[in-house]
């Protein structure tokens, strides 16, 4: 079993829909979460960032840790056509932060 | 800024052939990693470098070796390439001094084994 689940996907919505991405986990000593964006045949570039448990807010994006499910959320409202990505959650539990590990990526398409 | 550069972006190779790829960051960043991503199977660690003078295996190190050449270069090479070792590489890198979380990422480098 792996240590982080992500439904691959993939998600097709409508310009202007709200996106839910999420991902599992099953290491509770994991305390580092974050979002990474991956557009097509680039690298990946961190999106969101949080620490523990709770809420944290960024434009049209919300990152959400529930640590008692061992469950992470990304929301879009508002999604746009440039949201069209591939979107890794990642998580950590070294403070020395040497590893990180990936989820397998949720590929989003937002249609105009 | 040029970040993190990798090289080549592709290549291809027959069984049994060696090659390395290439990374150099330019962010004075102490850590750095490679990583394979594969369809299924996301992204991968292959071995990690904490600091210059130091190397670790990750996740799926066999079948690799790894130099950390000095702060900015950290190569990866195949000495043997096999099918199985078909995949896009990513190298990475991090300040290292606090755990922001944020990896900055190379464009990858495609490699077809044969």
């Amino acid at each position: 079993q792996k240590e982080v689940e992500q439904d691959p996907g993939p998600l097709s919505v409508p310009e202007g829909a709200i996106v839910s991405l999420n991902c599992t986990y099953s290491n509770s000593a994991f305390q580092y979460f974050m979002w990474y964006r991956q557009y097509s045949r680039k690298g990946p570039e961190l999106l969101m960032y949080t620490y523990s448990s709770g809420n944290k807010e960024d434009g049209r994006f919300t990152a959400q840790v529930d640590k008692s499910s061992k469950y992470i959320s990304l929301f879009i409202r508002d999604s746009q056509p440039s949201d069209s990505a591939t979107y890794l959650c990642a998580m950590s539990y070294e403070t020395s932060g040497s590893r990180l590990t990936f989820g397998e990526g949720t590929q989003l398409t937002v249609n105009p | 800024n040029a970040g993190v550069t990798q090289t080549p972006k592709f290549q291809v190779l027959k069984t049994g052939q060696s090659m390395t790829l290439q990374c150099a960051q330019d962010m004075n960043h102490n850590s750095m990693y490679w990583y394979r991503q594969d369809p299924g199977m996301g992204l991968r660690l292959i071995y990690y470098s904490a600091s210059e003078g130091t190397t670790d295996k990750g996740e799926v190190p066999n079948g690799y070796n790894v130099s950390r050449l000095n702060k900015r270069e950290f190569s990866l090479r195949l000495e043997s390439a096999a099918p199985s070792q078909t995949s896009v590489y990513f190298c990475a890198s991090r300040s290292g001094a606090v755990n922001t979380g944020e990896l900055f990422f190379g464009e990858g480098s495609r490699l077809t084994v044969l």
